[in-house]
């Protein structure tokens, strides 16, 4: 079965500080793809960050990054230089080769950047 | 990014009725199409894959003649809650699926906005 565990419900983080977001992913297919989504109160989902199976670098993107432990199965994301723009839920997901890019999701975590 | 839109963002709607929300992908061609819900302080729960000119795939334990879908053409796909009671009262998010990324051979979702559906 494909599952996606995000163990962090709640995280705190003050302002310009960094903050790593767990996510674990359980899969017996070489092949996928690991993406990141914000998701603030109006309910829109923004695509962070992606993540190939493949892939030998670490993705980046701006103050995002995606801290990729293959043989670990996580996929954690990184937000350097927090912001209070940043407050919002961040769901993990994966999609499998064969599932038409078909994405399961985590539970999330909700980040609260203070000041 | 990508931008989907959806139409209607919030509607309220008496128990019994039909609601239509049409999820449009604004400057790309998306051959395919998803459809979630989400309740309060929940994840996204997929309900339908829809590929443009074939009929939508559903999850398990959706029922396909609640949630009507359409994927009339490559921007824009439409779900209707048919005989739509409160507990059908949800968000209701569609994404659009473009190009393929590398030798995942998958593809990046970009989300519509959401919408809001109470059913009194």
């Amino acid at each position: 079965a494909q599952k996606i565990t995000q163990t962090q419900p709640g995280m705190f983080v003050q302002e310009k500080e960094a903050v790593t977001l767990d996510c674990t992913y359980d899969t017996s297919d070489p092949s996928y793809g690991l993406f990141w989504y914000k998701q603030p109160s109006s309910g829109e989902m923004i695509f962070l960050i992606y993540q190939g199976s493949y892939d030998q670098q670490n993705a980046t993107e701006g103050r995002y990054s995606l801290n990729f432990q293959k043989a670990r199965k996580s996929a954690n994301l990184v937000i350097s230089a927090s912001q209070l723009g940043d407050s919002a839920m961040y769901f993990c997901a994966l999609a499998w080769t064969g599932t038409a890019s078909k994405l399961t999701f985590g539970t999330g975590t909700r980040l609260q950047v203070t000041l | 990014g990508a931008v989907v839109s959806q139409h209607p963002s919030r509607v309220i709607c008496k128990s019994g009725t039909s609601v239509k929300i049409e999820c449009r992908s604004l400057d790309f061609q998306a051959t395919t199409m998803f459809w979630y819900r989400q309740f309060p302080k929940q994840s996204l729960m997929l309900m339908a894959t829809s590929n443009e000119g074939s009929k939508a795939t559903y999850e398990q334990g959706v029922e396909k003649d609640k949630f009507l879908i359409n994927h009339a053409s490559l921007t824009l796909s439409t779900l209707t809650v048919t005989s739509a009671h409160p507990e059908d009262s949800s968000f209701y998010i569609c994404s659009g699926s473009m190009a393929s990324f590398g030798l995942y051979g998958g593809a990046t979702q970009y989300f519509g906005p959401g919408t809001r559906l109470t059913v009194l």
